[in-house]
């Protein structure tokens, strides 16, 4: 069964700490994983989309990293404005994106 | 460059009753794709339209379903509401149905009680 998996489910962090976010996928002829950010009430923002291993795609202070088993997404000193909730989502062959639950993250200033 | 909009933003239902929600499409997107997201969830797909035909369908039974028109616009219907349906139901507009970016509204919030 296709599946995504994030860990943590919440990140609090003080401004300027580095950190990681997790995206674990089973998934039958990945076509593409993507990195959306969501605001509270608000639909989700694209950010990144990754196609093969090893790929690596960066914006200002997030830089996205794929695996065949799971995907980072690495925050680099991040601000205040950076707290989201950030879902992750993959594309088996029929384009029927499937998503995580998403990791909520907290920076505190 | 219009985004994608919307309406209405929220929406408070009786069980049993009917809803229809609307979204405008982005710009020169022929694709719309909805999406149901619980609380503390990730989004759900429901089914996706592409030129006015459905193409592609999540698991959501019958009683959810939509229409494309020839602008592009979309509305999703979903007949004898459950509490369960209660959710952000999200329109997400793209290029062409197997492009990966998708462009997404603000949600419109219904509750059903």
């Amino acid at each position: 069964e296709d599946q995504v998996t994030q860990s943590p489910e919440a990140l609090r962090l003080q401004e300027g700490e580095s950190s990681s976010l997790n995206c674990s996928y089973t998934v039958s002829g990945l076509r593409g994983l993507f990195w959306y950010r969501q605001d509270p009430g608000k639909g989700p923002e694209f950010l990144f989309t990754l196609y093969s291993a090893g790929e690596e795609k960066e914006k200002e202070r997030l830089k996205a990293t794929l695996t065949k088993k799971e995907s980072f997404l690495h925050i680099t000193a991040p601000k205040p404005e950076d707290s989201a909730t950030y879902l992750c989502a993959v594309s088996p062959p029929n384009y029927q994106l499937i998503w995580g639950a998403g990791t909520k993250l907290i920076i505190k200033p | 460059e219009t985004g994608v909009t919307q309406s209405p933003t929220h929406l408070i239902k009786t069980r049993g009753q009917q809803v229809t929600l609307r979204c405008s499409s982005q710009s020169g997107h022929n694709t719309v794709s909805w999406y149901q997201q619980a609380l503390g969830q990730g989004p759900q797909f429901i089914f996706q339209y592409y030129r006015e035909e459905e193409n592609g369908r999540g698991n959501f039974p019958p009683r959810f379903s939509g229409l494309q028109f020839p602008n592009y616009s979309s509305e999703l219907n979903v007949n004898a509401l459950e509490l369960d349906d209660s959710a952000l139901y999200l329109c997400a507009s793209s290029v062409t149905s197997s492009s990966y970016e998708q462009y997404f509204g603000p949600g419109t919030r219904l509750t059903v009680t």
